[in-house]
């Protein structure tokens, strides 16, 4: 049972453009959202997070939204850079669960100059 | 301030050996998880600690297990390997039990022939 889907694999984007990224959850309980970047043979990296009391949330070049009703969250990376292609994985979790995060299966960016 | 460091970083198993994996979180950060991450599967929870307490489980077998030191480094073990094990053994580490925010390593490449 995927919790948390990202529906579109691939991302193709030109450079100076708008990057839209989606992410569907179905487990309501969950109150706390993340975005990570992951480049080929390293670890993921933090990139921006939302509280489920919040619907926005901006750093820099990187806004989330999350809309609860719809269970639908999005990362808008504006403008877009080269240096941004990279798979980006968005992530869920809940208090009570502590720091088990449930991740979706990745969005791989491609941004073309 | 170094990163979460893991070793070894590549790792080449047969079937039925057991492996032990080692992570050391950023200084400071006392909370260590783990996630597997393979091509079909994703990025999969196998444990968090905290305090050398197991806090969180994810849907592993009993074959995989962990445990955390008083210094807040962690290992994982996998015993009787299965071709199945191959995968990205990731650990993450924050500051808190409950703090959302992770910081994964690079990452253990096992391999399992």
């Amino acid at each position: 049972d995927q919790q948390v889907k990202q529906n579109s694999p691939s991302l193709s984007v030109q450079e100076g453009r708008i990057s839209i990224l989606n992410c569907d959850y179905t487990n309501s309980m969950f109150d706390y959202f993340l975005w990570y970047k992951k480049y080929p043979a390293e670890g993921p990296t933090f990139l921006i997070s939302i509280s489920s009391i919040k619907d926005k949330n901006e750093d820099g070049r990187f806004t989330v939204f999350l809309n609860k009703s719809a269970k639908h969250l999005s990362l808008h990376i504006v403008p877009s850079q080269p240096g941004d292609s990279a798979v980006y994985f968005c992530a869920a979790s809940r208090s009570e669960y502590g720091n088990k995060l449930v991740f979706g299966a990745g969005t791989i960016l491609r941004v073309k100059s | 301030k170094a990163g979460v460091t893991q070793t070894p970083r590549y790792l080449i198993k047969t079937r039925g050996q057991q492996v032990t994996l080692s992570c050391s979180p950023i200084s400071g950060h006392r909370s260590v998880s783990w996630y597997q991450q393979t091509p079909g599967q994703g990025l999969q929870f196998l444990f968090e600690y905290f305090s050398e307490t197991q806090r969180n489980k994810g849907n592993f077998p009993g074959r995989f297990s962990g445990r955390q030191f008083s210094n807040s480094r962690s290992e994982m073990n996998v015993s009787t390997l299965e071709l199945g094990d191959s995968a990205l053994y990731l650990c993450a580490s924050s500051l808190e039990a409950d703090d959302n925010e992770q910081f994964f390593g690079p990452g253990t490449r096992l391999t399992v022939l």
